[in-house]
């Protein structure tokens, strides 16, 4: 496979449940982005992963947990969410550089999530 | 901090006429990235062009192109001859160079209509 994979790509869960978003990249990429997009809202940048670690965390509450295991690997583990988190999930990678190189963002087909 | 405003929410036109997108946007950095993205309805996000803050000349793309006003802190973007399946959300963004974040406008609905 080839850009950024998701899966699943539908997901409805309970408020009790844990559950695991997945995130690909065949890119060859060091940077690892997830976003949160809701309805009539702005896209919400939530966690950033550079060379696997951590260097975004955007208030996003406890109860996402992001994983990234190496540069190509982006998981969000999701437990005891509120409805309000129903949303499409995105995961984005890219190449940021040194001053010179854009920081063109490739993005996944989505996470479409329902919390009941 | 750096920003990003698309006023236009929603925004239609008819097939085979041209279309303008507004976004301006604020940072206080000197080398930076724009970028227009499309999102068309239920499918993968993807990147229309881009354009170096660096460079006077607009970025063209086939029938997308961009007016970069730099001093005015505008970035429009421009598709002629539109076509139906340029249906979509289309999202302005900002990044500084060499940045891991990406910001986003608000995004505006465009629909072409047949």
């Amino acid at each position: 496979e080839t850009g950024v994979t998701q899966t699943p790509r539908h997901l409805v869960m309970g408020m009790t449940n844990k559950k695991s978003l997945k995130c690909e990249q065949h890119l060859g990429h060091n940077a690892m982005y997830w976003y949160k997009q809701s309805a009539k809202k702005p896209l919400e940048l939530m966690f950033v992963y550079n060379f696997k670690e951590q260097t975004e965390n955007n208030s996003v509450p406890s109860r996402f947990s992001p994983e990234c295991p190496n540069s190509s690997h982006l998981f969000l583990h999701l437990h005891t969410l509120q409805p309000e988190d129903s949303a499409l999930y995105l995961c984005a990678s890219s190449h940021p550089g040194t001053s010179g190189r854009s920081n063109e963002q490739f993005f996944g087909p989505g996470t479409r999530l329902t919390v009941l | 901090a750096q920003t990003v405003t698309q006023s236009q929410p929603e925004m239609s036109v008819q097939e085979a006429e041209t279309v303008t997108l507004s976004c301006t946007y604020d940072t206080s950095e000197s080398n930076y990235y724009l970028f227009w993205y499309k999102q068309p309805p239920s499918r993968q996000m993807i990147l229309v062009i881009r354009q170096e803050a660096y460079k006077q000349q607009n970025a063209t793309e086939n029938r997308f192109s961009v007016n970069f006003q730099k001093a005015a802190k505008s970035f429009s973007l421009k598709i002629s001859d539109s076509q139906l399946g340029d249906t979509a959300m289309y999202f302005c963004a900002l990044t500084q160079g060499g940045s891991e974040k990406l910001v986003f406008g608000k995004g505006t609905k465009l629909t072409v209509n047949p």
